[in-house]
């Protein structure tokens, strides 16, 4: 049971170029959640999913996009990245109803120069 | 949508003393309120939780307050251990979880 796996550990971008963060977890939760941290702050959700096929926007969306084709993936797409993504990405995972502690991934740590 | 404020952003005690980090929140509609530890360089994990209907939760050194009427809830940390140093984050579930804006706790010797 590997919980809430996130690729890559650690990237370089260029200003302007694209790329995916993957996000998969094999605990069969219907919520998934992209949060962002920058040096020294907190966690600031990006896009969340409730299921499969279904996903909105937190609260610093711009930039960003995501999709939700299955329950196990939630991967997380940036378009034409600026240094402001810079920050660390966490993606976090967690059931429905009564049980709704939610797990994290180890975290992406992204520059973008 | 969903205000999550929390105070204060540094506390240092001394071991063995106590330490309360409040939040407030602005959804009355929220349901779930659990509390996060990050060590450094480490993801968020849970510590304490606790649902609209109870008052009040306590897991042995570590207990969350909350008033649903005020719309507020608290961590408390008795005896507190330098392992206790940390960045201590609240949080709000409806359907989204929002974070609330950390408390760095430093517990000297």
């Amino acid at each position: 049971n590997a919980g809430v796996t996130q690729t890559p550990k650690f990237r370089i971008l260029k200003i302007g170029q694209s790329m995916t963060l993957q996000c998969t977890q094999d605990m069969n939760h219907n919520y998934m959640y992209w949060y962002r941290q920058d040096p020294g702050m907190g966690l600031k959700l990006i896009y969340y999913s409730v299921g499969a096929g279904i996903t909105d926007k937190g609260e610093v969306p711009n930039g960003y996009n995501v999709s939700r084709s299955t329950t196990e993936d939630f991967p997380l797409r940036l378009e034409l990245a600026a240094p402001s993504q810079t920050s660390v990405y966490f993606c976090a995972s967690s059931l429905t109803g009564a049980q709704r502690e939610a797990f994290f991934g180890q975290g992406t740590r992204l520059t973008v120069v | 949508g969903e205000n999550v404020e929390q105070h204060p952003s540094t506390l240092s005690v001394q071991e063995g003393d106590s330490a309360v980090i409040k939040c407030t929140y602005s959804d009355s509609a929220s349901n779930y309120f659990p509390w996060y530890k990050q060590e450094l360089g480490k993801r968020p994990q849970l510590i304490i939780d606790i649902r609209s209907n109870v008052g009040e939760k306590k897991d042995q050194r570590i207990a969350v307050t909350l008033n649903k009427t005020a719309k507020h809830f608290s961590l408390h940390i008795t005896e507190t251990q330098p392992e206790d140093s940390a960045v201590y984050f609240c949080a709000v579930n409806t359907d989204k979880l929002i974070f609330g804006t950390g408390t760095r706790l430093q517990v000297f010797p």
